[in-house]
């Protein structure tokens, strides 16, 4: 059974930072590109960052680039996010999700239970 | 703003159909075959309802179907059932820059 356990969310002040963490189990990891999606509360999902199956490769949304890092770890099958000078319109909650193998793939077929980030002061 | 379009809300009653519709550009769904239809209930993550425009991930519902017109994506869902009242987000691939773009969201009501 696939499953994506993310953890690591919190309280922090604008401007801190925070890693989250996405444990993944029952598939092979190092093939699927993974990717990070947010939901404010109360609003849409937004996609946030992807990377490659070997990590070699990464993408990010505008509203992120340059203040989060996505990584991964293959021999601990593990996704994360690192959020630098985080900001008070960062808070939502924050979905790993798997991609597909490749590059060009637009769905994302299992999602963790998602961790709660919160912004201020 | 979300960079797909849909209604905010749609309803139906149980037995009944109802589409909820996508509308993207140019950039995405126009040119891709790759959008894809998820279904959240509060408090839950997403749930992968429909991909590549029209394909069932295994085990679901065939309840649910997508197609495409242009720069507009469809989800039909047939035979209305209660447990269905949920929140519908559409998403398309748009390119290796911006790899994912989705809708705002439709909040469908099982009258």
């Amino acid at each position: 059974e696939v499953q994506l356990v993310e953890s690591g969310g919190g309280l922090v002040q604008p401007g801190g930072s925070l890693r989250l963490s996405c444990a993944a189990s029952g598939f092979i990891f190092n093939t699927y590109w993974m990717h990070w999606v947010r939901q404010a509360p109360g609003k849409g999902l937004v996609w946030v960052s992807r990377i490659n199956s070997d990590g070699s490769s990464t993408t990010y949304a505008d509203s992120v680039k340059g203040r989060f890092t996505i990584s991964r770890d293959n021999a601990k099958n593990t996704l994360y996010l690192q959020m630098n000078s985080l900001r008070a319109e960062d808070t939502a909650v924050y979905y790993c999700a798997r991609g597909g193998r490749s590059a060009v793939a637009g769905h994302f077929d299992y999602w963790g239970q998602g961790t709660l980030v919160t912004v201020s002061s | 703003q979300s960079a797909l379009t849909q209604p905010a809300s749609v309803s139906g009653s149980p037995g009944q159909s109802i589409t909820i519709s996508c509308t993207g550009t140019s950039s995405d769904v126009a040119i891709y075959n790759l959008v894809s239809w998820y279904q959240q209930h509060p408090g839950k993550a997403p749930k992968l309802m429909i991909y590549e425009v029209n394909k069932w991930p295994s085990g679901l519902s065939n309840r649910f179907s997508g197609s495409k017109s242009g720069n507009t994506a469809s989800l039909t869902i047939s035979g209305l059932q209660a447990e269905d009242e949920a929140n519908y987000y559409c998403s398309s691939y748009a390119g290796s820059s911006t790899p994912v773009v989705f809708g705002g969201g439709t909040k469908l009501t099982v009258l």
